[in-house]
């Protein structure tokens, strides 16, 4: 059972662009949404993180919309760059430390 | 600061064999969880210890079991090896910021089983 729902799968964005990825929930009981960027042989890396009592949190050219009711939230890349080309996963997780992550989606994006 | 750090980077087993993986966290970091990743998966949480002791315990059989030194470094084992095992294992150290606990992870011991 997924608990957290990820799409899409993969994104080809033009450099410049805006990538934007979405996730979806069922657990009411999550009370953080990290978002992770993998590149190929490494670790995943923090990118940027939200509290469901926020709606929106942006950091530089990354920004996550929250909507509660919706139990969805997602993450969008402003301005993207080749740099950028990775796998991002989303992730949630409820009191208690065990992390929830979705499927991952993998971004390319073109100069 | 080393950062999270894991050993063996690559290993190959063969079916029924045992593994043992470790990690150091990073400098200050005394909770340390353990990750599966399959190929092109998410990563599935497998348990978490912290002073020592098994804190949390994802949905893994028992043939997965780990340990924790009283320097915060961590083991992950695995019996009986299946082809099934054969993933990205990671390691990640948790820090309180916040209010709550963000992860940092390690680069990851690719495990083969043939």
């Amino acid at each position: 059972q997924q608990q957290v729902k990820q799409s899409p799968q993969s994104l080809i964005v033009q450099k410049g662009g805006i990538s934007i990825i979405n996730c979806a929930y069922e657990n009411t009981a999550f009370d953080y949404f990290p978002w992770y960027q993998q590149f190929p042989g490494k670790g995943p890396a923090l990118l940027i993180a939200i509290r469901p009592d926020v709606s929106e949190k942006k950091e530089g050219r990354f920004t996550i919309s929250f909507n509660k009711s919706a139990k969805q939230f997602s993450l969008h890349i402003m301005d993207s760059q080749p740099g950028d080309s990775a796998t991002y996963f989303c992730a949630a997780r409820p009191p208690g430390n065990q992390f929830y992550f979705g499927t991952g989606t993998s971004l390319t994006v073109i100069p | 600061d080393a950062g999270v750090t894991q050993s063996p980077t690559h290993l190959i087993k063969t079916r029924g064999q045992q593994v043992t993986l470790r990690c150091s966290p990073k400098s200050g970091h005394d909770t340390v969880s353990w990750y599966q990743q399959a190929l092109g998966q998410g990563p599935q949480f497998i348990f978490q210890y912290y002073e020592e002791e098994e804190r949390q315990r994802g949905n893994f059989p028992d043939r997965f079991s780990g340990h924790q030194f009283p320097n915060y470094s961590s083991e992950l084992n695995v019996n009986a090896l299946l082809l099934g095992d054969s993933a990205l294992y990671l390691c990640a150290s948790l820090e309180l910021a916040g209010g709550f606990h963000e992860q940092f992870f390690g680069p990851g011991t690719r495990l083969t089983v043939l």
